[in-house]
C-alpha cells in the first residue's frame, strides 16, 4: 500500500522560503509511469495545485506562483520536496502531496500538514 | 483552463439521486477527475478519465461527459456520502480544480 507523508515546519515567517518534503513508501518514486505533486488549500477554501516533478526530474508549475516555486525529488530517500518562496499571509495553507500518472487523478494522497505564514 | 462547478451547494436526503455538474471553459477530452473530501482529510480520488471508477469506490458513483461538460452522479445517496466534491482536469497544465460542491443533509 503506497503512502505519502508530508513533513517540514509548521510555521514561516513572511518573506522566507516555505520547504516542506514528501515522503514515499509502499513503492518506488523512480517508477517512470508517476508524477508527484503538490497542492495546497487554505481554510474553508478550495484545491489549488501548485506543481508536480517526474521521476526524472521534469517540472511543471503553476504560473500563478509567479516563479517563486521549486519541486525537487530525492530518488535515494524515496522524497520528493517543495520550496516556495517570498511566501505572505496567502500562502497560509494546508499543503498536500499526491501521486498520479499523466492524464489519471490523484490516486494517493498525504494526510496534508497546516503551514501558517506570520511573524 | 477554468472549471466551474454546479450547483455549488446541495441540500438532499438519504437514498436521493444527485446530479453535480462540471463545465470546463474550453475542451478537456475525457481528462476529467472527481473527489471527495470530507473535513480535515485529503481528498479522495472517485472517478478518472471522466468515467472510470477508482477501485475501492462504491458503484453508486458515477462520472460521464466528454469536451466541456461532465457530470457526477450518487445514484442513492448514503449517509457517509455528505461532504464536499470537487472536479480536476488533467488536459493541460496548470491542473485546476472546480470550486467544489458541499453536500448537505437535508
Amino acid at each position: 500500500q503506497v503512502q505519502l507523508q508530508e513533513s517540514g515546519p509548521g510555521l514561516v515567517k513572511p518573506s522566507q522560503t516555505l520547504s516542506l518534503t514528501c515522503t514515499v513508501s509502499g513503492g518506488s518514486i523512480s517508477s517512470g509511469s508517476y508524477y508527484w505533486s503538490w497542492s495546497r488549500q487554505p481554510a474553508g477554501k478550495g484545491l489549488e495545485w501548485i506543481g508536480r516533478i517526474s521521476s526524472s526530474g521534469s517540472t511543471n508549475y503553476n504560473s500563478s506562483l509567479m516563479g517563486r516555486v521549486a519541486i525537487s525529488v530525492d530518488k535515494s530517500k524515496n522524497q520528493f520536496s517543495l520550496n516556495l518562496s517570498s511566501v505572505t499571509a496567502a500562502d497560509t495553507a494546508v499543503y498536500y502531496c499526491a501521486r498520479h500518472r499523466a492524464g489519471e487523478g490523484f490516486d494517493y494522497w498525504g494526510q496534508g500538514t497546516l503551514v501558517t505564514v506570520s511573524s | 483552463i477554468q472549471l466551474t462547478q454546479s450547483p455549488s451547494f446541495l441540500s438532499a436526503s438519504v437514498g436521493d439521486r444527485v446530479t453535480i455538474t462540471c463545465r470546463a471553459s474550453q475542451g478537456i477530452s475525457s481528462y476529467l477527475a472527481w473527489y471527495q473530501q470530507k473535513p480535515g482529510k485529503a481528498p479522495n480520488l472517485l472517478i478518472y478519465s471522466a468515467s472510470t471508477l477508482q477501485t475501492g469506490v462504491p458503484s453508486r458513483f458515477s462520472g460521464s461527459g466528454s469536451g466541456t461538460e461532465f457530470t457526477l452522479t450518487i445514484s442513492s445517496l448514503q449517509p457517509e456520502d455528505f461532504a464536499t466534491y470537487y472536479c480536476q482536469q488533467l488536459n493541460s497544465y496548470p491542473i485546476t480544480f472546480g470550486q467544489g460542491t458541499r453536500l448537505e443533509i437535508k
